[in-house]
């Protein structure tokens, strides 16, 4: 069955440091998520891709965040300057159809760790 | 955007039917009611969708009345690995990419 992948499964980086994390959605997907989750809470949307373009992002998604689809497969959440608070789980999606009426497809989550 | 209430916690044993219930007052005509699942330290897993009636599939069953103010998730016969978070949410067929996650409810399976 076809999945969603992410890496790496958990991250620790300094505060103030860029990371990356990756996703390879699912190959005949065109529409990409990225949702978190800091521990204990609710899982948030952050930004949603498609055609090279985000299509909708929340209030979270903010200057110091972006999204790339640098290739035919990968999908990439950019935190430019991280801080304590960017500490979570970070879940990539991936869809057949625009709309939130489409089953979404979620990996298995990045963790990070700001120090 | 309809706001869905469900139970914070549910307890059930091994072999039993779960029953979550799901209110979603100001539903609109175009939203759907979804279900989607997390286990720990894993994303969440899509269950069900129905617009009314019922809806049934090897997971779960999915009962939403005549006026869709509210819905009931079904899971016959629980095994310790549905321990999870259900999570019931409201999107519409027309508006908006984003699926938005209340806090779920907390089911725990025992033996």
């Amino acid at each position: 069955e076809p999945e969603v992948t992410q890496t790496p499964s958990h991250q620790v980086t300094q505060m103030g440091q860029e990371v990356i994390l990756r996703c390879v959605p699912i190959s005949n997907h065109l529409y990409f998520y990225w949702y978190r989750q800091i521990l204990g809470q609710k899982v948030e949307f952050l930004v949603s891709f498609y055609n090279n373009e985000i299509s909708e992002k929340s209030e979270i998604f903010d200057d110091q965040f972006s999204v790339e689809r640098p290739d035919g497969s990968n999908f990439t959440l950019k935190i430019r300057s991280t801080k304590l608070e960017d500490s979570a789980m970070y879940f990539c999606a991936s869809s057949e159809g625009l709309s939130a009426y489409n089953e979404q497809f979620f990996g298995p989550g990045t963790r990070l760790t700001v120090l | 955007l309809a706001k869905t209430t469900q139970p914070i916690s549910m307890d059930s044993y091994e072999g039993q039917e779960v029953n979550i219930t799901c209110s979603h007052n100001n539903i609109a005509t175009n939203d759907y009611i979804t279900w989607y699942q997390q286990f720990p330290s894993q994303g969440p897993r899509f269950i069900i969708q129905g617009y009314k009636t019922k809806v049934t599939n090897e997971v779960a069953s999915l009962f939403i009345p005549a006026d869709r103010k509210s819905s009931t998730l079904s899971l016959p016969r629980v095994s310790l690995s549905d321990t999870a978070v259900y999570y019931c949410l409201a999107p519409s067929m027309e508006a908006g990419t984003a699926l938005i996650f209340g806090k779920g409810t907390t089911l725990s399976v025992s033996s």
